[in-house]
């Protein structure tokens, strides 16, 4: 079964500019969630969805930073216009509908640097 | 604000002893409690669960003290593969079931 897919796996950029980042999460996973993982802390949930609507985005700097999952399948998160201190790894994680398991099945995350 | 503590380390300990960690949750409406384990540079995955009497997966066990609101993690035999940092999770539940993360407890076993 393919994991979760993140694009680009690495992005460097200058402070004031934008940037977008993609999630394809496992197929059938009802809800997606996007982290944001500073060097040497723990991530730390910025959104969820449940199919393409918001469940929570109460950590999410919505001055700057902007997520949809249109479709309710993959996602894109956005910063706009990124500071010094958006350098992360931006991982998106996802889990099935089911509550059995609550078990998040992250991606490879993209690490982007602000300069 | 919801925080969980974990002590960063690093732990260093010689190959087949015994390590554990702690860690503390401040929600004490929190649901479910993981372990996470995440290697340099990669994603977190999945260690195991922690439930209210206390749960072994082979080298691995993990308690859960809900009145003190703390987990801990033992490993036995400690196996130089073991080398990661290990997270502490807690899930309020609910719709909004976002994993809140501690920072995480570096350990490096050593030959």
């Amino acid at each position: 079964e393919a994991g979760v897919a993140q694009s680009p796996r690495y992005k460097i950029i200058e402070k004031r500019q934008s940037v977008a980042f993609w999630c394809n999460p496992i197929s059938g996973h009802a809800t997606l969630y996007w982290y944001q993982q500073i060097l040497g802390q723990g991530p730390k949930l910025l959104i969820q969805f449940q199919n393409n609507g918001v469940v929570d985005d109460s950590q999410l700097p919505k001055d700057r930073f902007s997520a949809e999952r249109l479709k309710g399948v993959d996602s894109t998160l956005k910063i706009q216009p990124a500071k010094l201190e958006d350098s992360a790894v931006y991982l998106c994680a996802s889990r099935p509908r089911t509550r059995g398991g609550n078990e998040q099945f992250f991606g490879p995350g993209t690490r982007l640097t602000v300069l | 604000r919801k925080e969980v503590e974990q002590d960063p380390g690093p732990f260093n300990v010689p190959e087949g002893a015994t390590v554990a960690f702690n860690c503390t949750y401040s929600n004490s409406a929190s649901q479910s409690f993981f372990w996470y384990r995440q290697d340099c540079r990669k994603e977190p995955k999945l260690l195991m669960s922690v439930y209210s009497s206390g749960n072994e997966d082979g080298r691995f066990t993990a308690q859960l003290n809900r009145a003190s609101q703390y987990i801990s993690l033992l490993i036995r035999d400690s196996k130089l593969s073991d080398s990661a940092t290990y997270l502490c999770v807690v899930n309020d539940g609910g719709g909004a079931d976002g994993l809140t993360f501690g920072k995480g407890t570096h350990l490096i076993i050593q030959p």
